[in-house]
């Protein structure tokens, strides 16, 4: 079954106590993005990668790290974290493609999500 | 900078309505448009990918359309059920692949 799947699912932590979310896609995507929710601010984009070795910052980076040394994972990292952190995290892939010999879509897939909470 | 809005924010409809939520975006220079659905506190569900090329999607209850030229889309759902509550969320997709997201239209239909 092609997915993405986030783990740990639920996270509470302590401010500055360093913290890993992990993504992962089986879909062989090259493209790959972390994405967090807030409430009347919707989904802005952290990092996303467009291929292994390839990062690039999104509209929120700050505080955020991330690496792809292989194409299905794309680890999240908050070296210390912050309640202002206090989030719901999603992780998507994609690659872009056309259907029918079309124009070129950009179709992302999304994981389940992380609720993290800092205190 | 491509700015995707969502109207009306909150919506509530009594069962077997039919209803259409509105989607609208700044720049007309899109791969394609997408409509969400998201359950409180869950993760998205994709609903229909409409793309640059195409006029509507169709899937089961579901009709979404896009009108380019005027940066606009609709969701219309038909019949709608109590199960449809939820919030709808419209995303443009871009060169550069970053998606757009509106804040969602949260949907309220009562038995």
């Amino acid at each position: 079954e092609a997915q993405v799947t986030q783990n740990p699912r639920y996270l509470i932590t302590v401010t500055g106590k360093k913290l890993t979310v992990t993504c992962s896609q089986n879909m062989n995507h090259e493209y790959m993005s972390w994405y967090r929710q807030d409430p009347g601010l919707g989904l802005r984009q952290i990092y996303y990668s467009m291929n292994v070795e390839v990062t690039d910052k999104g509209d929120v980076p700050e505080g955020y790290k991330v690496s792809r040394k292989e194409k299905r994972n794309f680890p999240l990292i908050l070296e210390s974290p912050s309640p202002n952190q206090t989030s719901l995290y999603f992780c998507a892939s994609s690659f872009l493609k056309g259907i029918g010999g079309t124009s070129p879509v950009n179709e992302q897939y999304f994981g389940p999500g992380t609720r993290l909470t800092v205190t | 900078k491509q700015e995707v809005t969502q109207i009306p924010a909150a919506l509530s409809v009594p069962e077997g309505e039919n209803l259409v939520l509105n989607c609208s975006f700044t720049d007309s220079a899109i791969y394609n448009l997408q409509w969400f659905r998201q359950d409180p506190g869950k993760g998205l569900t994709s609903l229909l990918l409409i793309q640059s090329s195409q006029r509507e999607q169709t899937s089961g209850r579901l009709n979404a359309s896009l009108d380019k030229s005027s940066g606009r889309s609709t969701l219309y759902i038909a019949a709608s059920q109590p199960g449809d509550s939820a919030t709808y969320l419209c995303a443009v997709g871009e060169a550069g692949t970053a998606l757009i997201f509106g804040k969602g239209t949260t949907l309220s239909v009562s038995s």
